[in-house]
């Protein structure tokens, strides 16, 4: 089992805002990271740090870190937005790095 | 930009060693800052952590493979390399290596293989 806990699944309307979560008690002392995957492809990181989105991520992309809380907020979703959505932070010890279990977004 | 690629059978018989490589193009394994990481996703699962290798040689393991696992950094080659002894079915997967960058307060992996399937 993970150190981090994630919904397996959450929908959205297109267009709509769509927060995806990621909990975890040693999310009070280290911020996560977050990845997305489709079918068939590696990983690809969307969102790190606070809310630092790599180059070429959509403005849509957002993310925050409360508490022992993750966020990856997605304002306006596409369809290519679907997908499966990791985070990965190091565990409460901070000498272990594990993922999130992973909540696949689906995109109505 | 950072490629990466694995290499290695795509086979593996049960008790025998899984060796795989990751081939590093547009950016050394050598430079400060990094480390570079083995993940394994399992058929319609999750990402898992394997361990990784620090550009000075430092490596950190999953503890639950500790006693099999082997990870190493070939600067000469530029590549880095992924031992896992003993191997059984449960240790078929996608094997993806990547980048990682360790910063205060938090980890990224900013840069993928495209992963190579490895069936024992």
């Amino acid at each position: 089992s993970s150190e981090l806990t994630q919904d397996p699944a959450v929908s959205v309307a297109l267009g709509q805002t769509v927060r995806i979560t990621c909990q975890g008690d040693s999310l009070r002392s280290f911020y996560a990271s977050w990845y997305q995957q489709k079918p068939g492809q590696a990983p690809v990181l969307v969102m790190s740090g606070k809310d630092k989105r790599p180059s070429g991520i959509p403005d849509r992309f957002s993310g925050s870190s409360p508490g022992n809380t993750a966020s990856l907020t997605i304002t306006g979703a596409q369809a290519e937005d679907e997908g499966d959505y990791y985070c990965y932070s190091r565990d409460s010890s901070g000498d272990h790095v594990v993922f999130g279990g992973g909540t696949k977004l689906t995109v109505l | 930009q950072v490629q990466l690629l694995e290499s290695g059978p795509g086979l593996v018989k049960p008790s025998q060693t899984l060796s795989l490589t990751c081939s590093v193009s547009g950016g050394s394994v050598s430079s400060g800052g990094y480390y570079w990481s083995w993940i394994r996703q399992h058929p319609g699962k999750g990402l898992e952590c394997i361990g990784y290798v620090y550009f000075t040689g430092t490596t950190y393991y999953n503890p639950s493979l500790t006693s099999r696992l082997s990870i190493s950094l070939d600067t000469s080659m530029n590549q880095f390399s992924l031992r896992l002894s003993s191997v059984t079915a449960a240790d078929t997967a996608v094997y993806f290596c990547a980048r990682g960058r360790g910063y205060s307060g938090y980890d990224d992996l900013d840069s993928w293989g495209q992963g190579t399937l490895v069936s024992v």
